[in-house]
């Protein structure tokens, strides 16, 4: 059981470049999540998604946009980079069952440097 | 709206003596209530939840946290703290009804001197 992971670890990206970061998950859950991680600010919500086929904005959406083609699968995108966008991404998984008192599963992240 | 405060960015103990993280909260509702712990360059651990009945929540590594209504706060405790649980805590919220999201706090460093 891997749990979450999420690839890349870690990407370089100059201004206007475009790149996907791929979330999957093994522990066939509903809900998963994209945050984002910036000093002193803790962590906050870019996307979600309550099931396959589905997504909706979180507190920061802008500048990025997500697909949840398949229910293990999770893909954060953003079309055109900017410096604001270096950050660290978290993607987390919740099983729906609990909700609303579920766990949720990170990943280890990626750090991500707009250049 | 939800929202959670950690109000010390930093919290430093020695080895062996007693840890107080705190956390308040913000909701218009019952809470759900998390702490979750993240070491150096590793994602997010769960650590313990409140979600009704006994106001003291027991959880992994030997930390507990206390839920106070009144004071509307969630402080994370352990009695005799370990190097090895220096890391960032985060304190995290929801609402029991319908469909929300998790807010989290900004984050409590905490280092544990031996």
């Amino acid at each position: 059981n891997a749990g979450v992971t999420q690839t890349p670890k870690f990407r370089v990206l100059k201004t206007g470049q475009s790149m996907t970061l791929l979330c999957a998950q093994d522990m066939n859950h509903e809900y998963m999540y994209w945050y984002r991680q910036d000093p002193g600010m803790g962590l906050r919500l870019i996307h979600y998604s309550v099931g396959e086929g589905t997504t909706a904005k979180g507190e920061v959406p802008d500048g990025y946009n997500v697909s949840r083609l398949k229910k293990q699968n999770f893909l954060l995108g953003l079309e055109s980079a900017a410096p604001s966008q270096t950050s660290v991404y978290f993607c987390a998984s919740s099983n729906s069952q609990h909700y609303p008192q579920e766990t949720q599963y990170f990943g280890p992240g990626t750090r991500l440097l707009v250049l | 709206a939800q929202s959670v405060a950690q109000p010390e960015d930093q919290v430093n103990v020695a080895e062996g003596n007693p840890l107080t993280v705190k956390c308040t909260y913000s909701v218009s509702g019952n809470p759900y209530l998390f702490w979750y712990v993240q070491y150096p360059n590793r994602g997010l651990q769960f650590l313990l939840k409140y979600i009704t009945g006994d106001n003291l929540v027991k959880g992994s590594y030997g930390f507990e946290a206390e839920f106070n209504k009144s004071q509307t706060s969630f402080h994370l405790k352990k009695p005799s703290a370990l190097v090895s649980d220096s890391a960032l805590y985060f304190c995290a919220v929801r609402l029991d009804v319908g469909y929300s999201t998790l807010t989290f706090g900004k984050g409590t460093m905490l280092l544990v001197s031996p």
